[in-house]
């Protein structure tokens, strides 16, 4: 079974305005940790934002938030105020307490941002 | 700045001959990995070194090799390239707590081109 889901393959977002990826996890540890992390086109992966399975705030770095539902096993993304250069394949990862040192990452999804 | 540096970026061999990527970091972090790439898809760990500790993935073929003389360096070496194994290659690094706190910081990548 899929660990990390990412449904949309693809999305498009006006520039300036507000965009929601989606993610879902499956997991029976109760310490986890999910991540997510932006690859433009010249293949670098980007660090985001990252949230523990017990931090009880959402986690929020900049323009971007990780809306956290514990119970719906959901990490979604939201990138405010898109802008071009958002434009990127963006994964969603998880790090599981007893999974040692593997991350398993989604399929990705792919973010275009239009002037 | 500290970083993750791989070289070369763009690398064309041919097929069975062997070649060697390599990944240096100024981040003075312990743990050093190496994942694989494919078009379009989640990027798959190969091994990763925890100091001077090599654990291989189960599925990772034989004809993937590492070496870690220290610290700041990886290498990464392939003996007997196949088509099939041309791909990015990603190095990354982190400084663990907990392994599912543990944030990557990756390298920009070597594109393998296998002839």
């Amino acid at each position: 079974a899929q660990k990390i889901t990412q449904t949309q393959p693809g999305m498009f977002v006006q520039e300036k305005e507000a965009v929601t990826l989606d993610c879902t996890y499956d997991t029976s540890d109760q310490s986890y940790g999910l991540f997510w992390y932006k690859q433009p086109s010249s293949g670098e992966m980007i660090f985001l934002i990252y949230q523990g399975s017990y931090d009880e705030q959402n986690a929020t770095e900049g323009r971007y938030s990780l809306n956290f539902q514990k119970a719906r096993k959901s990490a979604n993304l939201v990138i405010s105020a898109s802008q071009l250069g958002d434009s990127a394949m963006y994964f969603c990862a998880m790090r599981e307490g007893t999974g040692g040192f593997k991350t398993i990452f989604g399929a990705g999804t792919r973010l275009f941002v239009k002037a | 700045d500290a970083m993750v540096i791989q070289n070369p970026r763009y690398q064309v061999t041919q097929f069975g001959k062997p070649v060697t990527l390599s990944c240096s970091q100024t981040l003075n972090h312990n743990v050093m990995y190496w994942y694989q790439q494919k078009s379009s898809q989640a990027p798959k760990l190969l091994f990763h070194y925890y100091d001077k500790d090599f654990n291989n993935e189960a599925d990772t073929p034989d004809n993937f090799q590492s070496r870690r003389p220290n610290t700041s360096f990886c290498f990464l070496d392939i003996r007997s390239p196949g088509l099939g194994d041309a791909a990015m290659y990603l190095c990354a690094t982190s400084r663990p707590e907990t392994a599912e706190t543990d944030t990557q910081y990756f390298g920009p990548g070597t594109r393998l081109t296998v002839l």
